[in-house]
This record gives C-alpha cells, structure tokens and sequence, in this order.
C-alpha cells in the first residue's frame, strides 16, 4: 500500500538555526499538509497546500515557516530561525480529496524536531 | 470554529475488556468524521471514518456511528488485545475545507 514517506526521522537542531524536513507523499494525491504535536499534546493543524500555493494555515503558521513543493514528488517544511518551543513531532499527510472534507488524509510516521 | 473533544485518559483495561472511547464534535454544517490510532514510536494511521449521519465506520473490530443529535463518534470494540494498546484521535474535517482538527488523544493500554 502506498505511503507517505518523512525524512529525517529525528532532527536535533540549535536554536536560531534554519531547519528543512521532508515529506514525499503518496504520488496520485494533490493537497498535502503540515501538523506538528508537542509531546503530550494535540495535533495540530499548520498548512494546507494545493496546486502549488498554501490553500489554508493556522495562526501557528508564522513569517517563519514556509513550505515548498520543488519538484514533483518532495514537499518541504522550512522553519527559519527555530526556537526551542518549535520542538514537537511535525507530520505531513496528503489526501486525494480534490477539496472535499470527506477523504481521509493519509499521515506519515513523523519527523521528531529537537531544538536545543 | 470545529473542534473535537475526546474522553481524557490513560485508560487501561483488561484484554477481552470491552471499551469506549467517548468523542463528541462540534461543526459548522456536516462534517466528516475519523478515527486514526497511534501506535509508540510511530505516525497516525486511519482507524476508520463516516462521512454522513448515521454512517457506522468499521475496520479490525472497531465502529463508530456517525450521530448528528447527540454530535458524538464515538469509539467501541467488543474485546481489546494487548495489541490495541496505542493512542486514539478522533478527527474531523469540514464539507469545504481542508484542515483536520483532532482530539486531544486517549491513551490505551490493555494488559495480558
């Protein structure tokens, strides 16, 4: 069954520093997402992203964060200038749902993010 | 906005226990709803999910029915393993948009 594949999976990272993770999602789906879960917290929305541009973000979703489509199979989360309340699991999803709520977003096992 | 709100644990039972996890949403419109489990160490994975009123999702002896009156999802399974030991999320997405919105999470541990 085909998934949606993260890299790495644990990042350790200083604060201040750039930190890029990878997503490739499921290769037929066209909208991907960004969550990330603070230990022992919720998931949490960030970025919804369709056709090449963000369709939707969350209020977490700052001037510091971007995401990038660069070629046909990566999807890419960039946190500028980590701080060390940016330490959480992100996970990406993607979906085949062609702006329809009712299919499932399938996630992958997650990056772990460690900012010190 | 939408949101979902999920029994709190730990819960912990007995195997061949039965359980409920209790959700409850609210949503502007009809929302999908969803079950998606975590095991340690690992990513959600969708458990099973209703997309209408009165839909009952089923997948590895778990259900859920889809109730507009009551708002609710909530989560049942006859006889626990010690396998289904993990985190359960109740999910919802709206008609028209894409983001998700969880639960808070329940952590089940069934023992031998």
């Amino acid at each position: 069954e085909p998934e949606v594949t993260q890299t790495p999976s644990h990042q350790v990272t200083q604060m201040g520093q750039e930190v890029i993770l990878r997503c490739v999602p499921i290769s037929n789906h066209l909208y991907f997402y960004w969550y990330r879960q603070i230990l022992g917290q919720k998931v949490e929305f960030l970025v919804s992203f369709y056709n090449n541009e963000i369709s939707e973000k969350s209020e977490i979703f700052d001037d510091q964060f971007s995401v990038e489509r660069p070629d046909g199979s990566n999807f890419t989360l960039k946190i500028r200038s980590t701080k060390l309340e940016d330490s959480a699991m992100y996970f990406c999803a993607s979906s085949d749902n062609r702006g329809l709520g009712n299919q499932p977003q399938h996630f992958g096992d997650g990056t772990r993010l460690s900012i010190l | 906005g939408n949101s979902v709100t999920q029994m709190e644990g730990p819960v912990t039972l007995s195997e061949e226990a039965f359980l409920t996890i209790n959700c409850t949403y609210t949503a502007t419109g009809y929302p999908s709803l969803f079950w998606y489990v975590q095991y340690p160490g690992e990513g959600l994975q969708l458990l099973l999910k209703a997309t209408k009123a009165d839909d009952k999702g089923s997948n590895k002896g778990f259900e859920a029915t889809y109730r507009k009156e009551t708002t609710s999802f909530h989560l049942e399974k006859g006889s626990v393993q010690v396998s289904d030991s993990a985190v359960y999320f109740c999910a919802l997405s709206s008609y028209n948009n894409n983001d998700m919105r969880f639960g808070a999470g329940t952590r089940l541990t069934v023992k031998p």
